[in-house]
């Protein structure tokens, strides 16, 4: 079945620890792929995107995170996270400028 | 930079009411998604628009309409009212082409009573 995974429901990292939060998919192509993340009771922010190219994509917030195809991964890093860094993410894909399918969010909480 | 408007931002209704929901796309962007998020959940898929036809539908009950209007916002109209759609809505707008990325407003928290 087609599906967007986060195997992590929740995640618990130090301040100025590194971070990964993994995400595999399970299309028959490959589709456009997208972290965002929320802070309670917000909206949702883009933090970086995958089309085509280079693997490893840059985003805001000192983020980014690696395409692999061998794996349909997508997984987001951060190599020093910070408090305000705390707050769901999500991993989600799309094919061209259709819905959004979501994966069920990682909780990320930052201990001092 | 403009974002995507939502509004109003919180609603309270009682069970069977109507409510309306709006959404004001980014200045330029041609096609609007509605989202909805329950509490604890990730945001599923109900409908979209791209000049302002339709474009797919997901998982949204028939007591839900929608519309994109001349000037390309759109509304989310939620009729006979349910505990169950106490949620957050969420509006996300993007520009026609290829490789576009969706912009999400704010979201619109939904309360039935």
């Amino acid at each position: 079945a087609q599906s967007v995974t986060q195997p992590d429901i929740h995640i618990t990292v130090s301040e100025g620890a590194s971070l990964e939060l993994r995400c595999n998919y399970s299309y028959g192509a490959t589709p456009y792929l997208f972290w965002y993340v929320q802070s309670p009771g917000q909206g949702l922010q883009l933090l970086l995107k995958y089309f085509s190219g280079d693997t490893l994509v840059q985003g805001i917030k000192g983020f980014e995170a690696e395409f692999k195809r061998s794996q349909s991964s997508f997984n987001l890093r951060k190599p020093s996270v910070h408090w305000s860094d705390a707050a769901e993410y999500f991993c989600a894909v799309a094919f061209g400028n259709e819905k959004l399918t979501f994966g069920t969010g990682t909780r990320l909480t930052i201990i001092p | 930079a403009a974002g995507v408007i939502q509004s109003p931002r919180h609603l309270i209704k009682e069970k069977r009411e109507t409510a309306t929901l709006k959404c004001y796309p980014i200045p330029r962007h041609d096609t609007v998604y509605w989202y909805q998020q329950g509490p604890g959940q990730d945001p599923q898929f109900l409908i979209s628009f791209y000049e302002k036809m339709q474009s797919d539908k997901g998982s949204i009950p028939d007591r839900f309409s929608a519309q994109q209007f001349s000037d390309y916002h759109s509304e989310l109209n939620m009729s006979s009212l349910e505990l169950g759609d106490s949620a957050l809505y969420f509006c996300a707008s993007s520009a026609m082409g290829l490789r576009e990325t969706q912009y999400f407003g704010p979201g619109t928290r939904l309360l039935v009573l």
